[in-house]
């Protein structure tokens, strides 16, 4: 199956800084990588995602990169803010085995104002 | 439009007991999945259901099923719990039966195990 992996763990940055989360995943099959935010008591919320056809999405501060060949993709935060302080996921999945998605074991992100 | 509603919020259940879990998808999804969330291991998919069936499910023990209504609404249960199966257990629901659409989550049931 899918193993997705993603560093650091944790992260601290100093507010108006920027911050780069990395994932890696296995199975080249896979075709759908999406970020989530996660804030304390609460779901994970989805905050962008790319597709394999893409190499790169940006949606104002945020912006994802995908590397195909080197199966790795990454999460860009520019001008981060106290708000941003959340937990990050990122997951990739197939397109033709449902909603199963594979995540990875996250990174907590600190914005110091 | 209402989110995806976890009921309960929180669990303590004994150890050897069993429980069940529910999950109401926002109105008109008709594929919900099921996630553990715990500190070490992440977010570890459980199963998927669309349409009342199982589309998909993950490496977890027999113990742990589920099933989807005919409007939507799913339940997973947990039989003979183990200290282990303390979790966060978070249920999504996508829209139709498209593939890897955005996964809206709920706020989870926290369950312990004693």
């Amino acid at each position: 199956g899918e193993n997705v992996e993603q560093h650091p763990s944790t992260l601290s940055v100093q507010e108006g800084d920027s911050a780069v989360i990395k994932c890696t995943y296995s199975d080249s099959a896979s075709n759908y990588f999406p970020w989530y935010k996660q804030e304390l008591g609460k779901g994970p919320q989805l905050i962008i995602d790319i597709r394999s056809n893409v190499g790169e999405k940006k949606d104002q501060r945020i912006a994802v990169t995908l590397n195909k060949t080197a199966k790795h993709f990454s999460l860009h935060i520019t001008e981060t803010q106290p708000e941003d302080s959340a937990v990050y996921f990122c997951a990739a999945a197939r397109s033709n085995t449902g909603n199963q998605f594979y995540f990875g074991t996250g990174t907590s992100l600190t914005v110091i104002p | 439009k209402a989110g995806v509603t976890q009921t309960p919020r929180y669990l303590i259940k004994t150890r050897g007991q069993q429980v069940t879990l529910s999950c109401s998808p926002i109105s008109g999804h008709r594929s919900v999945s099921w996630y553990q969330q715990t500190p070490g291991q992440g977010l570890q998919f459980l199963f998927e259901y669309f349409s009342e069936t199982q589309r998909n499910k993950g490496n977890f023990p027999g113990r742990f099923s589920g099933r989807q209504f005919s409007n939507s609404r799913s339940e997973m249960n947990v039989s003979t719990l183990e200290l282990g199966d303390s979790a966060l257990y978070l249920c999504a629901s996508y829209d139709g039966g498209s593939m890897n659409t955005e996964a809206f989550f709920g706020q989870g049931t926290r369950l312990t195990v004693v």
